[in-house]
């Protein structure tokens, strides 16, 4: 079993859907858990990154971390074509080795 | 551009050959971090320097690959004997004191034929 698990789609969505990306783990020495987007061919960009569990937002976008379950997700809202891309989980524990996802490639049809 | 910069951006070598990477951080990032990433796969975590200092390798750094980061500021990660399955992108990132956020430069991506 792989530590960080991430179904990897492909989603495709209509422009203005909610989107739903989640993640599953299985260390429970995992304290920081990041959601990165990466385009084609360009290196992975943080959007934004939670500590231990609860709740983040930062405008269309919320990171949900649940460490009982040991599950997290990211959702956008009014979902953009401009989102079309690849969303990596990523996590870490008192290290600082990221440990990532495998990426759920995500298009956001007009 | 105060990004995290990698050159070359793209590598075509012939299998049995080295090749060398480098990474220049962004100004005052004491964290230097490389991974490699395949088709389909998240980045896999090779190594990481804090300033000079290499504190941790991956176990997927055989003894072909080689890291530096002298004087805490670029780094160069050298393969040798290069194989097909060296094929992929690999990542540079780096970090400020004290903080989460790692950030990434925008890859080489080498092929090895």
């Amino acid at each position: 079993q792989k530590e960080v698990e991430q179904d990897p789609g492909p989603l495709s969505v209509p422009e203005g859907a909610i989107v739903s990306l989640n993640c599953t783990y299985s260390n429970s020495a995992f304290q920081y858990f990041m959601w990165y987007r990466q385009y084609s061919r360009k290196g992975p960009e943080l959007l934004m990154y939670t500590y231990s569990s609860g709740n983040k937002e930062d405008g269309r976008f919320t990171a949900q971390v649940d460490k009982s379950s040991k599950y997290i997700s990211l959702f956008i809202r009014d979902s953009q074509p401009s989102d079309s891309a690849t969303y990596l989980c990523a996590m870490r524990g008192s290290n600082y080795k990221l440990t990532f996802g495998k990426g759920t490639l995500l298009t956001v049809n007009p | 551009d105060t990004g995290v910069s990698q050159n070359p951006r793209h590598k075509i070598t012939k299998r049995g050959q080295n090749v060398t990477f480098r990474c220049d951080p962004i100004s005052e990032h004491n964290r230097l971090y490389w991974y490699r990433q395949t088709l389909g796969q998240g980045p896999e975590f090779l190594t990481y320097f804090q300033n000079e200092a290499q504190l941790e390798k991956s176990r997927l750094l055989s003894d072909r690959f080689s890291a530096e980061r002298p004087k805490g500021s670029f780094s160069t990660l050298e393969i040798q004997r290069t194989e097909q399955g060296d094929s992929a992108m690999y990542l540079c990132a780096s970090s400020p004191p004290g903080t989460v956020e790692a950030f990434f430069g925008q890859g080489t991506r080498l092929t090895v034929v």
